[in-house]
C-alpha cells in the first residue's frame, strides 16, 4: 500500500515553455501533498505544501507565480513550471501524507531539463 | 530555527557488519521520527518510523529513539552492498501543515 505515482518521469523542454507534472496517490486519499526539488548531490528542498481544495503554501523564496500548484482532488496534485528556464532544471519529487501518523510517501520523481 | 543534524559521511561498513546511523534534532516537542533511504538518482523511500522512546525493529533494521537526549538512530544488521545509499532522518514539525524537517543525510557505503 501507500503508492504514489508521478508523471512524467523525465521531460525536456525549451526555455520559455511550461511543463506540468502530475502526482497521484494510487491506493489512499491524501489531504496533503508536498512538492520538493533536489539538485545533484544536495538535500531535499521543500517547495510547497498542497492541501486539497485550498491554495498551496509556498516556502520562502519559491515563486508561486512560477510554480503553480493545484490539488483538485484527494488523489491528484499538479505542479506546473511556467516559463521554464535552464536554472529550473532539477529533480522534482512529490510526496503524499498517508495517515494520521504523518508518514510521507514519495513519488518516483520527475527529472526536468530545460534547454 | 528547527534543525535535524546528521553526519554527512560517507560511512564505510564491511559487508555483514552493523551500520549505525545517528541523528539529533532541536525541537523538544517533536513526536514523530522517520528514516528514509535514497538511492542515487531516485526518490526517498520510507524504511522506518518511530514514535515512542526505545527500540523498534523491522527485519534487519532497528530504529532507536531517546526523546530526552533528542536523538534518533538507525541500525542496519548484516549490512549488504544493496544497503549502500544515503539515509535521511526526518522529524515531524508540530507547526502548521506538520511538515517534515529533514537532515542532510548520511551516505552509507557497504564494502563487499
Amino acid at each position: 500500500g501507500a503508492v504514489v505515482s508521478q508523471h512524467p518521469s523525465w521531460v525536456i523542454c525549451k526555455s520559455g515553455t511550461s511543463v506540468k507534472i502530475e502526482c497521484r496517490s494510487l491506493d489512499f486519499q491524501a489531504t496533503t501533498m508536498f512538492w520538493y526539488r533536489q539538485f545533484p548531490k544536495q538535500s531535499l528542498m521543500l517547495m510547497a505544501t498542497s492541501n486539497e481544495g485550498s491554495k498551496a503554501t509556498y516556502e520562502q523564496g519559491v515563486e508561486k507565480d512560477k510554480f503553480l500548484i493545484n490539488h483538485a482532488s484527494l488523489t491528484l496534485s499538479t505542479l506546473t513550471v511556467t516559463s521554464a528556464h535552464p536554472e529550473d532544471s532539477s529533480f522534482y519529487i512529490c510526496s503524499a501524507r498517508y495517515s494520521v501518523l504523518y508518514e510521507q510517501y514519495f513519488g518516483p520523481g520527475t527529472r526536468l531539463t530545460v534547454t | 530555527q528547527k534543525e535535524v543534524e546528521q553526519n554527512s559521511g560517507p560511512l564505510s561498513v564491511p559487508e555483514g557488519a552493523i551500520a549505525s546511523l545517528n541523528c539529533t534534532y532541536s525541537d523538544r516537542v517533536s513526536q514523530s521520527f522517520f528514516w528514509y533511504r535514497q538511492y542515487s538518482g531516485k526518490s526517498p523511500e520510507l524504511i522506518m518510523s518511530i514514535y515512542s522512546n526505545g527500540d523498534k525493529e523491522d527485519g534487519r533494521f532497528t530504529a532507536q529513539l531517546n526523546k530526552a537526549s533528542q536523538y534518533v538512530s538507525l541500525l542496519i544488521r548484516d549490512s549488504q552492498p544493496s544497503d549502500s545509499a544515503t539515509y535521511l532522518c526526518a522529524v515531524l514539525s508540530m507547526d502548521s501543515n506538520y511538515q517534515l524537517i529533514w537532515g542532510a543525510g548520511t551516505k552509507l557505503i557497504i564494502k563487499p
